[in-house]
């Protein structure tokens, strides 16, 4: 199975505030990586596909980027709903596997 | 706009068999994509279980494909879920969800979650 790695696993930030999320790779899985937000009691929600194509309906200050083993998901201006957990997920081949996760808390 | 909602049991006793139907809204599962579900334990991440496609054609995670199997009726618009001898570890919130299957598959629409409680 390929093991996917994120850092950091929770991370306290502000308002406004430039936010980077890592996510490794076991192995190389090309593009075919993905990433979810998921709120308190909710089911997550697909943010970013194939590494960096945002998802119709998302905010632009949401961006992925990376190929191979390391990726990122950036969030430019940290907003209010935006204070979540967010995972990454492989999709190069079966089992697909998720990250642990990354909370995001407010500071 | 597409629709998912998960139902069964909200209790499972150990040993006996999990049973999950997921409804399909606003999209016909005939016209295409996969269809799947992932599982998420009290206070930890997420886990894919296995997807099905309209066709029938399945394919599981191998740490449980000995205990699952995923079905499709198109008829009725569902597609459902079987865990067999299950544990307090199949203690989860269970997520249905349509699969854009294959490589650089990726979920996109999900059911809100039913939680499912195994024991006796």
């Amino acid at each position: 199975d390929i093991q996917m790695t994120q850092s950091p696993s929770s991370l306290s930030a502000s308002v406004g505030d430039r936010v980077t999320i890592t996510c490794r790779a076991s192995q190389s899985i090309s593009n075919y990586l993905n990433w979810y937000q998921q709120k308190t009691g909710k089911a997550p929600k697909l943010l970013i596909c194939a590494a960096s194509s945002l998802q119709n309906g998302v905010p632009s200050r949401f961006s992925g980027s990376g190929s191979g083993t390391d990726f990122t998901l950036t969030i430019s201006s940290l907003q209010p709903e935006d204070f979540a957990t967010y995972y990454c997920q492989q999709s190069s081949s079966t089992p697909y596997t998720f990250g642990q996760g990354t909370k995001l808390e407010i500071k | 706009q597409v629709q998912l909602q998960e139902s069964g049991p909200g209790l499972v006793k150990p040993s006996e068999t999990l049973s999950l139907t997921c409804t399909v809204s606003g999209y016909s599962i005939s016209s295409g994509y996969y269809w799947g579900w992932i599982r998420q334990p009290p206070g930890k991440g997420l886990e894919w279980i296995g997807s099905i496609y309209h066709s029938g054609t399945t394919y599981y995670n191998p740490s449980l494909k000995s205990r699952v199997t995923i079905s499709v009726d198109t008829s009725k618009n569902q597609f459902s879920l079987n865990l067999s001898s299950v544990t307090a570890a199949d203690t989860a919130v269970y997520y249905c969800a349509r699969d854009r299957g294959g490589s650089g598959s990726y979920w996109d629409e999900w059911g809100k979650g039913t939680t499912v409680t195994v024991s006796s």
